[in-house]
């Protein structure tokens, strides 16, 4: 079945211009997440949904970052004045039940941002 | 707050040969998760091998298992008759419940053929 869907796969944008990234999750999954991997590093939490509320906001590193889901299924992360340092691989995941200690998260091949 | 911690930047192997990924977290709490993640160069994370903190027994996946120490919070990866398309970057990760999953810095392997 279709996995984690993202897009694009790669953006280059300028300094100060906003961007939106797109995470399709596979289809009935609950739970979705947005991770940060800068170049050679791990992943860094940004934000958890359930359903289209956000219980876990505590990884946006700043005021710039916000997230959206609609319907329980689609989310968009929007950048707003994007900063050098906001280059990064963002990644989405989503897991059928974000209750569930074992769900594990399906991961989307995410979106390589760079910051001109 | 928890940790994850992978403490080997880089390691390798000989194609068929036996390799080990360390992992150590910090935790508090008796009932949790803990996974190894494969990240190839296509980005996508792909999962290897979980474990549950309540089993004593160690999982297994076919070439992969893991040793899983609770009380020393260790969790390392064996990777069995290494092949070379096991090359990539490992991350170890842990999860309690509903909370995001924590991920360790990684481990890039290299396969030497």
């Amino acid at each position: 079945g279709a996995g984690v869907s993202q897009s694009p796969s790669n953006k280059v944008t300028e300094k100060g211009k906003d961007v939106e990234l797109r995470c399709d999750p596979i289809s009935g999954h609950t739970a979705l997440y947005w991770y940060r991997q800068s170049l050679g590093q791990g992943l860094e939490f940004l934000i958890y949904f359930q359903g289209n509320s956000a219980p876990d906001k505590s990884g946006l590193p700043s005021d710039r970052f916000s997230a959206e889901r609609t319907g329980g299924s689609v989310s968009t992360l929007t950048i707003q004045r994007t900063q050098q340092e906001d280059s990064a691989v963002y990644l989405c995941a989503s897991s059928p039940q974000g209750s569930s200690y074992n769900s594990p998260l399906h991961f989307g091949n995410g979106t390589r941002l760079t910051v001109t | 707050a928890q940790t994850v911690t992978q403490s080997q930047p880089e390691m390798s192997v000989q194609e068929a040969e036996t390799v080990t990924l360390s992992c150590t977290y910090d935790t508090s709490e008796s009932d949790y998760y803990l996974f190894w993640y494969k990240q190839p160069p296509s980005r996508q994370m792909i999962l290897v091998i979980r474990q549950e903190a309540y089993k004593q027994q160690n999982a297994t996946e076919n070439r992969f298992s893991v040793n899983f120490q609770k009380a020393a919070k260790s969790f390392s990866l064996k990777i069995s008759d290494s092949q070379l398309g096991d090359a990539a970057m490992y991350f170890c990760a842990y999860r309690r419940g509903a909370q995001k999953l924590v991920f360790g810095q990684g481990t890039r392997l290299t396969i030497n053929p």
